[in-house]
């Protein structure tokens, strides 16, 4: 069974803390994804990587980084956490870039005081 | 970035009963797909739509890919009680660098 598997479900950090939000895929997939799914707004892009080392801006990259050290790993940092970055995020992988066959992760709620 | 217009919100409907929802954009684009998310889960693609005036099912699922490429369309028939979840469509733009943009998803909730 392929899976995505992110370290956390919930998360609760002060403001201005450093956050770390890892995700792991056993699929030998290529492109990772992150997102973030606030109610109302859908699933929107942060950043994605198509390749170890490298990472694209999604829509709404500021206020986060990610790093892609091996190929099944993909991490978000929040390099000083707001309140306005409290939300669900999302882990995805994909072979293709258009993403027909996307498997998402199960989500880390994230929650900054 | 940009953002596909789903349609209604939430819906709070009666177990047999059927289900439509649409999604719409002001754009073209060459793919469509839908996913379900289930309640503490991540998305899970249903159907994927890859021609215009395309209707594809998946059990009591049907999708269509609108002739104007700017919309597409998701029916339940006869809701049963684990259809409860989060639904929302995705497209790929027609230029643009293939990245998948979802819509806002339509929460639908079986009422007893």
């Amino acid at each position: 069974d392929v899976k995505v598997t992110q370290s956390s479900r919930y998360l609760v950090k002060r403001t201005g803390e450093k956050v770390f939000l890892e995700c792991v895929q056993d699929m030998d997939h290529e492109n990772m994804f992150w997102y973030r799914q606030d109610p109302g707004l859908g699933l929107r892009l942060i950043y994605f990587s198509y390749d170890v080392k490298m990472k694209e801006k999604g829509d709404i990259p500021e206020g986060y980084s990610v790093s892609r050290e091996k190929k099944e790993r993909f991490s978000l940092i929040l390099e000083s956490a707001s309140t306005n970055q409290t939300s669900m995020y999302l882990c995805a992988s994909s072979l293709a870039l258009g993403g027909r066959m996307k498997f998402f992760g199960p989500g880390t709620r994230l929650t900054v005081l | 970035g940009q953002q596909l217009n789903q349609s209604p919100q939430s819906m709070f409907i009666q177990e047999g009963e059927d289900v439509s929802m649409n999604c719409t954009s002001s754009s073209i684009f060459n793919t469509w797909l839908w996913y379900k998310q289930d309640p503490g889960e991540g998305p899970v693609l249903l159907i994927a739509l890859y021609k215009a005036g395309e209707l594809t099912s998946n059990g009591r699922l049907t999708a269509q890919f609108g002739i104007t490429r700017k919309d597409s369309f998701l029916n339940i028939s006869a809701s049963i009680p684990s259809d409860v979840g989060i639904y929302f469509c995705a497209g790929i733009p027609r230029f643009g660098n293939e990245k998948l943009t979802f819509g806002t998803g339509t929460r639908l909730t079986i009422i007893p």
